[in-house]
Formats: C-alpha cells, structure tokens, sequence
C-alpha cells in the first residue's frame, strides 16, 4: 500500500458523523485554494475549490470555508461515509506561475 | 475515459542509471507538472510545461531532466538515479494557467537502490 502518509494527523469520525479538516496556508497573497482527496494508491482527486473573492462554497455533500483574516481553510464532509477514508491536503495557489502549495495533508479514518 | 496515466506504476533501479517515468494525458491539456510526493512533505513540485517545447523548472528540479515534444506527453527522467530520489511521483495536468485544478495520474512509485 501507500507509504506516504503514515505521520499525518489523523482524524477519526464515526460513519454518519459530519468531518471537518482543517489547514491554514501561509501567504496573504494566494488567491485560489483547492481540496484534493488521496486514496491508497492512487493519485489525489480534485473535491472542491474557492476563490480569495468568497468565503464559503458548496459542494455534494462538501463544503469549504475560507477565512482570509486568519489564513484558515476547513472542508467539510456531511454525513460521512466509509469511502472518504483517505488523507485530504488543501492547496495555495500564489498569484503567479503554475505554483501551488500542497499542505501536507490530514488522514480522515471513518469508524463504523 | 483515460485522462492521465503514468507508467510504470512501479520501478525499482540501482544508483547511478538513467530512468525515465512516462506521464500520457488525452484531454489537450496545456499545462502539465510533475511533482514528488515523500513523507513529511506535501508534494512539492519538480518541473513543468506550459505547452509543447516549454518547460520550466518548480521547487526541487535538481537531478531531473524533462521534455515536451508532443502536447500529450511530458516524460521525466532521471540521469542518475540517488536514493535521495527514491518517492512517489505524480504527473498533472490542467487545461489552462493558474486558478485551474490539476488533474492528477495515480504516480509512480520508485525505489533506488
């Protein structure tokens, strides 16, 4: 299996239970923020993304917040299930080039 | 529905050869990246290109090369392995400059030897 990730924050959460996985990203200036979910294996998944200009978005079952005053991202998981078992990492963009930011990430354990 | 793929999945080699990872995409995409991925780090990014025959380099370039001669393709290769080098690598791609998701392959995890 995977080996990245084995020193992550974890968070455990009982199925049904809503999640919340939290980063703070470190440059007033970025202005675009994603969350990517990675499963075992696999490469990361794009879940959700904000822009600098808004403060919450929705998506199924998801939703991000984005608190530029404290430099603070949260993603949300309603209802939770057994299949968002993975690790989920936000990323920065700055506002220039290609280069995101990729916070380390946080492991989410669903409990039956 | 093919997307992005990476090959090989897996590939173990010995200090000091040449490697090449292969990264394929089929959406058109402009931009492709490449990062690694160790533990305690986040991914960090390695090179990347904004379209055919331009490439530039990201936060760790040392020790890889990269070329783009077809849109769809973006290889990496080591020159000369080190175990410094051993991690999983990810190929992206995205379809347009920043404030656009990348679109991740499922990496190639390589072991030196």
């Amino acid at each position: 299996g995977e080996s990245v990730g084995l020193h992550l924050p974890t968070l455990s959460v009982q199925e049904g239970d809503n999640s919340i996985i939290n980063c703070a990203y470190s440059n007033s200036a970025s202005d675009y923020f994603i969350w990517y979910k990675q499963e075992s294996g696999k490469g990361p998944q794009f879940i959700i993304d904000i822009r600098s200009n808004m403060d919450k978005r929705q998506g199924q079952r998801v939703t991000v917040l984005l608190n530029k005053t404290v430099k603070h991202l949260s993603l949300q998981i309603a209802a939770t299930q057994p299949g968002d078992s993975a690790v989920y990492f936000c990323a920065e963009n700055r506002n220039y080039g290609q280069n995101f930011v990729f916070g380390p990430g946080t492991r989410l354990s669903v409990l039956p | 529905d093919a997307g992005i793929t990476q090959s090989p999945r897996y590939k173990i080699t010995e200090t000091g050869r040449q490697v090449t990872l292969m990264c394929h995409q089929t959406w058109s995409h402009s931009y492709m990246f490449w990062y690694r991925q160790d533990l305690g780090h986040g991914l960090r990014l390695i090179y990347y290109s904004a379209a055919a025959d331009i490439t530039d380099k990201g936060e760790v370039p040392d020790g890889y090369v990269v070329s783009r001669s077809k849109t769809e393709n973006f290889p990496l290769t080591l020159e000369s392995a080190t175990r410094s080098q051993t991690s999983v690598y990810f190929c992206a791609s995205s379809p347009g400059p920043s404030n656009q998701p990348q679109h991740f392959g499922d990496g190639t995890r390589l072991s030196i030897l």
